[in-house]
């Protein structure tokens, strides 16, 4: 079992539309959680960093923890062709530093 | 945030051939990684770059596979050796910076395309 689990869809919705992109965990030891947005042909781009249970948000986006699930979301409202991308969420362990574990990606097509 | 470049961009190389892609970041940071994205798949972290003493590398790779230099805090630089065509990927490399929370950036990648 990988230790961060992510539905790589691809997931294909219109413009307007809200988002919800999801990732469970197995190692209770993450603490830190990220989601980055990856175009084609890019680096991944940080879009959010939350390192407690609930909401974070941030614009159009919100980062969702829960801790005792091992369940984090990120939800994007007001979808837009732009968002258009491979969403990625990340997580680390007990401190904010050392070494980051991906998730396999979400593919996300918002169509005009 | 910090701002970091690759070079090369994208390469073609041959086989048994290496290839030696730099990092430069704008700032002083005190943790560099290396990390293998390959075609279709999510991040791999190959090595932590120290500066100033050997690199730390992960499960499933090694020094002479993936030689790292870390002359000073701003610049590294990853050699792919004798290149084979599964090390056709996307190599980022990627920064810690901030003070109180370490948030991790990433370059735009090299893309290694290997014949």
């Amino acid at each position: 079992q990988k230790e961060v689990e992510q539905d790589p869809g691809p997931l294909s919705v219109p413009e307007g539309a809200i988002v919800s992109l999801n990732c469970t965990y197995s190692n209770s030891a993450f603490q830190y959680f990220m989601w980055y947005r990856q175009y084609s042909r890019k680096g991944p781009e940080l879009l959010m960093y939350t390192y407690s249970s609930g909401n974070k948000e941030d614009g159009r986006f919100t980062a969702q923890v829960d801790k005792s699930s091992k369940y984090i979301s990120l939800f994007i409202r007001d979808s837009q062709p732009s968002d258009s991308a491979t969403y990625l969420c990340a997580m680390k362990g007990g401190t904010s530093y050392g070494k980051l574990t991906f998730g396999q990606g979400t593919i996300l097509t918002v169509h005009p | 945030s910090a701002v970091i470049s690759q070079k090369p961009s994208r390469d073609i190389c041959q086989r048994g051939t290496s290839l030696t892609i730099q990092c430069q970041v704008d700032s002083q940071v005190t943790m560099m990684f290396w990390y293998r994205q390959q075609p279709g798949q999510s991040l791999t972290l190959i090595a932590t770059a120290n500066q100033g003493s050997e690199a730390t590398y992960e499960s499933g790779f090694v020094i002479d596979k993936f030689p790292i230099s870390r002359p000073n805090l701003t610049f590294s630089t990853l050699t792919v050796s004798n290149m084979s065509p599964e090390d056709s990927s996307i190599y980022l490399c990627s920064v810690e910076s901030g003070t109180k929370i370490r948030e991790e950036y990433f370059g735009p990648g090299t893309r290694l395309t290997v014949t």
